[in-house]
């Protein structure tokens, strides 16, 4: 079935960095854009990332825009984020998603499946 | 960017009851507009694409509306696995994703 599996994240310091990974299994991962959101504790969701099917153009949130770098791996069917100078404000569940879009008709996007989600916690 | 408002923020109903969700856009998202479910600890779950189109599986009591700025998403017959929060999302601006803050439906 179709499947996204995140990992990579835990406890780091402000300041320092941490590289999320998105395994994709069950669908033709090169044929997909996909995209990172994250959840702070208690709070809404908040879009943070996209990248295109073939990884050659990537959009980020003004948040992380300039620390947080989004990469893909189609060989391997991975999705990763590298997190740099991480603030306490980034403290977050992160998701991946992929971005579906109808086969026909118009291009309606809308983010199926999620992946379960990776805490990450940045505190001293 | 597209900001999206979510009203009411939480709301709590008996089983049975019609739940209505809305979502305004601050411009048109000409039906790029989708809705998810989120229980506690779980990921989101896509309910409705395109504003209407309603997913595989799920139930029919589902359904949702609107164009332009203004887009509803109703609960017919509300059920105890229906307790959870729901989010809107606009898709239309390609490079900036948004969603809405959320509702919280509650179970009397």
């Amino acid at each position: 079935q179709v499947q996204l599996v995140e990992s990579g994240g835990g406890l780091v310091q402000p300041g320092r960095s941490l590289r999320l990974s998105c395994s994709a299994s069950g669908f033709s991962f090169s044929d997909y854009a996909m995209h990172w959101v994250r959840q702070a504790p208690g709070m809404g969701l908040e879009w943070v990332a996209l990248i295109w099917n073939d990884g050659t153009v990537t959009y980020y949130s003004d948040a992380v825009k300039g620390r947080f770098t989004l990469s893909r791996d189609n060989s391997q069917s991975t999705l990763y984020l590298q997190m740099d100078s991480l603030r306490a404000e980034d403290t977050a569940v992160y998701y991946c998603a992929r971005e579906f879009i109808p086969p026909a008709g118009i291009e309606y996007k809308s983010f199926d499946p999620w992946g379960q989600g990776t805490l990450v916690t940045v505190s001293s | 960017d597209i900001q999206m408002t979510q009203s009411p923020s939480s709301l709590s109903a008996s089983i049975g009851d019609t739940v209505t969700i809305t979502c305004r856009a601050s411009r048109s998202v000409y039906s790029f507009l989708n809705w998810y479910q989120q229980k506690p600890g779980k990921a989101p779950k896509l309910l409705i694409s395109a504003a209407s189109i309603l997913q595989s599986g799920v139930p029919s009591r589902f359904s949702g509306t609107g164009s332009g700025t203004d887009y509803t998403l109703t609960i017919s017959s509300l059920q105890s696995e229906d307790s959870a929060t729901y989010y809107c999302h606009q898709s239309y601006s390609t490079h900036q994703h948004t969603f809405g803050q959320g509702t919280k439906v509650e179970i009397k």
